[in-house]
């Protein structure tokens, strides 16, 4: 079946630090790929997406680009900032049977210290 | 537009007990989710429906019931609660089918407690 698989946390990192979060999935069609972000407190929103192999999504200075030869969509920010610590899961959506809902990775949580 | 509400926000309950988690989402979307997440984990889907009246199993069911009379509503029933539903339940709405890459919509969550 579908997996996701996330970068162990959790991450702390100085403001203005680079940011990668791995994600590496499996999927048996042609997923389409999401990074949803959880800020404390709230439920989990849309950070971005790419639907087909090397599409980039990108949003708020966040990128992942759609990797099929390596089944990955790892994310990354080039300069962090302290509000950007929160939870962040990676998911997919496969094409087909099952694809009205999303498989999620079990969540990278990231802190950024000033 | 309040998006997708639920309550109560948090609850504690007792073994055996029953609650229902109300869910309600003002964007006339089609689709809606209830997810649980435990510490560490990703989030479960527990059931989905694509519309009024038509619901389905997801991955973790087992425990749970769900009905959908409205386009609005999508509560979710806890029968004989148990410790191993301590969990944080998240609702989620979506316009269309996640598989295109559809984002789904979700509410802030509730925080349940079996003692």
């Amino acid at each position: 079946g579908d997996s996701v698989t996330q970068m162990e946390g959790p991450v702390t990192l100085s403001e203005e630090a680079f940011l990668t979060i791995n994600c590496t999935y499996t999927a048996t069609g042609y997923p389409s790929l999401f990074w949803y972000v959880q800020y404390p407190g709230e439920g989990l929103q849309l950070l971005l997406k790419a639907t087909k192999a090397d599409d980039k999504g990108s949003n708020k200075g966040f990128e992942a680009t759609y990797r099929k030869e390596t089944t990955s969509f790892h994310l990354e920010k080039g300069s962090v900032q302290v509000s950007d610590s929160a939870v962040y899961f990676c998911a997919l959506s496969d094409v087909g049977f099952g694809n009205e809902k999303l498989t999620f990775g079990t969540g990278t949580r990231l802190t950024i210290i000033p | 537009n309040a998006g997708v509400t639920q309550t109560p926000k948090f609850r504690i309950l007792k073994i055996g007990q029953s609650m229902t988690l109300q869910c309600a989402q003002d964007m006339n979307h089609n689709y809606m989710y209830w997810y649980r997440q435990d510490p560490g984990m990703g989030l479960k889907l527990i059931y989905y429906s694509v519309g009024a009246g038509i619901t389905d199993k997801g991955e973790v069911p087992n425990g749970y019931n769900v009905s959908r009379s409205t386009t609005e509503d999508f509560p979710l029933r806890l029968e004989l609660a148990a410790p191993s539903q301590t969990s944080v339940y998240f609702c989620a709405s979506s316009r269309e089918i996640t598989g295109g890459g559809n984002e789904q919509f979700f509410g802030p969550g509730t925080r349940l407690t079996v003692l």
